[in-house]
């Protein structure tokens, strides 16, 4: 247990439903990580925040997802019109935002599947 | 772009020593990262390189070469637990705590 909290862990969902995964930081981390994970590949950047600011989206992240950090300590990500394409596992993760070797720890992550 | 090539597969024997390879091509670096995954969990953190040269840590070491964009994770004495993918990830910004670029996994079988 890295300290990341991640619910639900899973999810099943039909097609054009929207869902949101709830984030819990490890509490002293100001740095925010939200990455998608699919078979057999490494965890690929979504979005991250700096306390409640959401620094950097990547292009994968399209115009139905979402994500917040309205306080600055858990977050939240959601998808509108679910499609089949997003069946993924959803991790989290959290870092200081200060010094070079801080590495993210990563939650249990969400595993979303659409029908 | 960007570009983290590693070994998709590779088998090794209990007790033995395996070195996983990683190559990366990115736009920036401000260090590299080895991560552990078991089957359905998170990844956890193993080690980090910023300069050139061998980090050791128990039985896992990571050594880094900048100029040749290359990078490996040695895991000495494998035990049966040792079998699960291993991640090169790279920051690709030249600064700050950014987020990384992962690889494919390298997936480890540990046989006896």
């Amino acid at each position: 247990d890295t300290g990341v909290s991640q619910n639900p862990r899973h999810k099943i969902t039909k097609r054009g439903q929207n869902v949101t995964f709830r984030c819990d930081p490890i509490s002293e981390h100001n740095r925010l990580y939200w990455y998608r994970q699919t078979l057999g590949q490494g965890p690929e950047f979504l979005t991250y925040f700096q306390n409640e600011a959401q620094l950097e989206k990547s292009r994968l992240l399209s115009d139905r997802f979402s994500a917040e950090r309205p306080k600055g300590s858990f977050s939240t990500l959601e998808i509108q019109r679910t499609e089949q394409g997003d069946s993924a596992m959803y991790l989290c993760a959290s870092s200081r935002s200060a010094g070079g070797g801080n590495e993210q720890f990563f939650g249990p992550g969400t595993r979303l599947t659409v029908l | 772009g960007q570009n983290i090539d590693q070994p998709t597969e590779m088998t090794a024997t209990e007790g033995a020593i395996v070195q996983i390879n990683c190559t990366y091509q990115t736009s920036g670096f401000n260090g590299l990262f080895w991560y552990q995954q078991h089957a359905g969990e998170a990844p956890t953190f193993l080690s980090y390189n910023v300069l050139d040269g061998l980090e050791e840590k128990g039985r896992f070491s990571s050594f880094l070469s900048r100029s040749k964009g290359y990078s490996y994770l040695l895991l000495k004495e494998l035990q049966m637990k040792d079998s699960a993918s291993y991640l090169c990830a790279v920051r690709d910004k030249n600064s700050g705590n950014t987020p990384l670029v992962f690889g494919k996994g390298t997936r480890l079988s540990v046989i006896a």
